[in-house]
């Protein structure tokens, strides 16, 4: 158990939908970091956020958007959901975020879009 | 950009050695990790260097080469547990965006 959570566990929706995946980091981390893994993709970075504020972004689709709130926890938010973004999506956790922190990963949210 | 190449699958026996190679092209590099992955579950961390050189953590060492754009992990004793995706990643130096390989599937057999 890696200390990041992560729900729902699994999700099924339908294209043109719209879904809301929630993460809370590891008690003491400040950054959060979001990646979508499918089968074709490997692990893509979408976004990172440190402390509230967005530090860095990856591939993440317009119709991607995600915060960090103050107490730390996380969501990513996916809309106008088309059929590849079925996938699944990790949180990680890490102290500060710099590269030289490790990242502990959730358990994932498995999507999936009919 | 960052580019990273590690083979797709690679077959083992149980107790013996296995390495799996990683290449990568990142400007500006800041450190590369290797993660472990079994199937359907979160990646866990392995290893991270950022030095020249070898670091050994019990059954697990991994290998850092700047100047060739080269690491390798190397599995010792090998476990039929130890059948998983192997994760290559690097950090680009200036940015905090960490660029994953497609991962090694590791297949142990008896």
């Amino acid at each position: 158990d890696s200390g990041v959570t992560q729900t729902p566990k699994h999700l099924i929706t339908a294209t043109g939908q719209r879904v809301t995946l929630r993460c809370s980091p590891r008690s003491g981390d400040l950054s959060v970091y979001w990646y979508q893994q499918s089968l074709d993709q490997g692990l893509q970075f979408l976004i990172q956020y440190y402390n509230g504020e967005e530090r860095a972004k990856g591939n993440i689709l317009e119709r991607f958007s995600a915060q960090q709130f103050p107490d730390l926890h996380s969501e990513l938010n996916l809309s106008s959901l088309e059929l590849g973004d079925s996938a699944l999506y990790f949180c990680a956790s890490s102290v500060r975020g710099s590269p030289a922190d490790t990242q502990y990963f959730g358990p994932g949210t498995r999507l999936t879009v009919l | 950009g960052q580019n990273i190449d590690q083979p797709t699958e690679m077959t083992a026996t149980e107790g013996a050695i296995v390495q799996i190679n990683c290449t990568y092209q990142t400007s500006g590099f800041n450190g590369l990790f290797w993660y472990q992955q079994h199937a359907g579950e979160a990646p866990t961390f392995l290893s991270y260097n950022v030095l020249d050189g070898l670091e050994e953590k019990g059954r697990f060492s991994s290998f850092l080469s700047r100047s060739k754009g080269y690491s390798y992990l190397l599995l010792k004793e090998l476990q039929m547990k130890d059948s998983a995706s192997y994760l290559c990643a690097s950090w680009g130096g200036g940015s905090y965006i960490p660029t994953f390989g497609r991962g090694t599937s590791l297949i142990v057999h008896p």
